[in-house]
């Protein structure tokens, strides 16, 4: 099993849509919890961070832990074609400092 | 100040040689990793350095990796006798200080052939 798991896609949604992407993690003791977008040919770029249970909003984005369930989360509202990408779900264990990332979700959004 | 800078972006080697790899942190970042990220997936972890200080080389895949971070900014990867397998993106990320966000250089993007 993965460390971190995520879904491969591709996720297509059409435009202005919500796009929901999932993560699940294996290390009950993670703390810090991340999401990066990765278009082709470039290096991830950090969208959100989360550390506590519950939601976190930043304009169109929101994240959400759930730490019992070992899962996190991230809806992209009003989905637009510039948000098609890979978007890389990330972990940091609980006695650690080194990012363990998911495979990456592809998300397609329809014009 | 700027961001995380990289170099070369691009780098084709031939099997056997040794290639050096640049990072140049964001100015007053403690912590720089680098990572690999093969084709299709999520960046691995290689190295970290708190300062100059190599504190984690435990995702080194082989004795042929080595990185250096001598005055605490710069640092390089080296790789020796390259191997078709080696062929990734490199990437280079730092931050504040270890469990602080991490921010991501361009990436050196290596074919060995």
């Amino acid at each position: 099993q993965k460390e971190v798991e995520q879904n491969s896609g591709p996720l297509s949604v059409p435009e202005g849509a919500i796009a929901s992407l999932n993560c699940t993690y294996s290390d009950r003791g993670s703390q810090s919890f991340f999401w990066y977008r990765q278009y082709s040919g470039k290096s991830p770029e950090l969208i959100m961070f989360i550390y506590s249970n519950g939601d976190k909003e930043d304009g169109r984005f929101t994240a959400q832990l759930n730490k019992a369930s070992q899962y996190v989360s991230l809806l992209i509202r009003d989905s637009q074609p510039s948000d098609s990408a890979t978007y890389l779900c990330a972990v940091i264990g609980g006695s650690s400092y080194k990012l363990i990332f998911g495979s990456g979700t592809r998300l397609l959004v329809r014009p | 100040g700027a961001g995380v800078s990289q170099s070369p972006r691009y780098k084709v080697a031939k099997r056997g040689q040794d290639v050096a790899l640049r990072c140049d942190p964001i100015s007053g970042h403690v912590s720089l990793f680098w990572y690999q990220q093969a084709l299709g997936q999520g960046p691995e972890f290689l190295t970290y350095f708190q300062n100059e200080a190599q504190l984690d080389k435990s995702g080194l895949p082989s004795d042929r990796f080595f990185a250096e971070r001598p005055e605490g900014s710069v640092s390089t990867l080296k790789i020796q006798r390259t191997q078709q397998e080696d062929s990734a993106v490199y990437l280079c990320a730092s931050s504040l200080d270890r469990k602080e966000t991490q921010y991501f250089g361009p990436g050196t993007r290596l074919l060995v052939l």
